[in-house]
This record gives C-alpha cells, structure tokens and sequence, in this order.
C-alpha cells in the first residue's frame, strides 16, 4: 500500500516569498490533515479536511496560510508571505475517518527554511 | 485547557526496559495514541488506547487511566533502533482534534 506523498521535501525560501507544499493522501482517506512541526516540538494541526470540506482550522494562520483539497484527494498548503517562524516541518496526514480509532498516517514531511 | 505532559529526554541501555509517562488534559477525551518518530523522519503510529488498561503489543505495551488523565508507554528488551522521539497525543471528544506532546527523546547506548 502507498502511503502519503509530500512534495517538496525541503525547501528554502527568503522571508516575504511564498510557499506551496503538495501532498496526496492514502487512497481511500477521507481525512486529510496538515500539521507543523517546529523542532523540538510535538505536531500542531493547522487543518483538518474531510473529503473536501474543512472540518477544523482553527489554528491555521488565515492571513498567510491557505489550504484547499479542491477534489477530495489530493491537497495544496500555501504560505504567503512567509516569515521566519514559519520554519518548520509540515506534515501531511491521512486516516479512513476521523480520530476515533482512526489510525492516522503521516507523510515524510517538507521541509521549510525561511531565511 | 488542552495540554499534554511528557518528559524531555529519558536515556537507557540496551536490553533494559524504559517506561514514558504522559499526563493530558483535554475538552473531552476520545483516545490517546502513541507514536515513534525518527529524527529526519515522519511519526509512525505504535499504538492506540481509549479504554483504561494494558495493551501489548509485542515488545511495546501502551497503559491508560481515563480517570488519572495519565498514560504510559512501556518498551522492554531495548535495542539502538528503539532511539528515537515518542509522542503522545490525544484525541478529544468529537474526535475532531488531536493534541501532540512534545515529544521525548529516547537515546538508547550500548
């Protein structure tokens, strides 16, 4: 079984500059997640779709962060402007349903540095 | 509040057993999943309890207590591979949410 594929794995950008991640998730999931993980740091979720509908995204940073799942597969995470704090890992995940028992996969990450 | 609280750092030696505890606080509880995570690499899932007790699964066994708020993660028999991040995280009521721990950083020696 495939699991979920992030592109790209690491990126370095200048503050100010934007971003794009891309992932697809297991098939079959409905639920799709994006998470960020500073180092030294457990995940923090910044969104969370099922199918193609936003479920929680309440601690996504709306005015510089953007996410759709325009199909109900695959997902794009944009950053924009990016500052330096936005360094980290984002990780994107994947499970059938929700958390409920749900195991839920993740990703390798991509890698971002702002500079 | 949500918070989830787990050690920093917990080092061991090689065939020893090694016990990380994890304390959680969240609005409403709906499983506490632990997961391994190698520097450089994705988390993967090591284990899911939502009810009180033991579950084992070979060398890892993952314990809660629902009323204490309280979880451990049990690895016996260690080798240098177990060196790794452990997070824990919960997953609360409308299983909408999934609260990660920072992590604890096991560094296992020979």
């Amino acid at each position: 079984e495939a699991g979920v594929a992030q592109s790209p794995r690491y990126k370095i950008i200048e503050k100010r500059q934007s971003v794009a991640f891309w992932c697809n998730p297991i098939s079959g999931h409905a639920t799709l997640y994006w998470y960020q993980q500073i180092l030294g740091q457990g995940p923090k979720l910044l969104i969370q779709f099922q199918n193609n509908g936003v479920v929680d995204d309440s601690q996504l940073p709306k005015d510089r962060f953007s996410a759709e799942r325009l199909k109900g597969v695959d997902s794009t995470l944009k950053i924009q402007p990016a500052k330096l704090e936005d360094s980290a890992v984002y990780l994107c995940a994947s499970s059938f349903g929700g958390y409920s028992g749900n195991t839920i996969y993740f990703g390798e990450g991509s890698w971002l540095t702002v500079v | 509040g949500q918070n989830i609280d787990q050690p920093t750092e917990m080092t061991a030696t090689e065939g020893a057993i090694v016990q990380i505890n994890c304390t959680y606080q969240t609005s409403g509880f709906n499983g506490l999943f632990w997961y391994q995570q190698h520097a450089g690499e994705a988390p993967t899932f090591l284990s899911y309890n939502v009810l009180d007790g033991l579950e084992e699964k070979g060398r890892f066994s993952s314990f809660l207590s629902r009323s204490k708020g309280y979880s451990y993660l049990l690895l016996k028999e260690l080798q240098m591979k177990d060196s790794a991040s452990y997070l824990c995280a919960a997953a609360n009521q409308a299983g909408t949410a999934l609260i990660f721990g920072k992590g604890t950083t096991l560094s296992v020696s020979s």
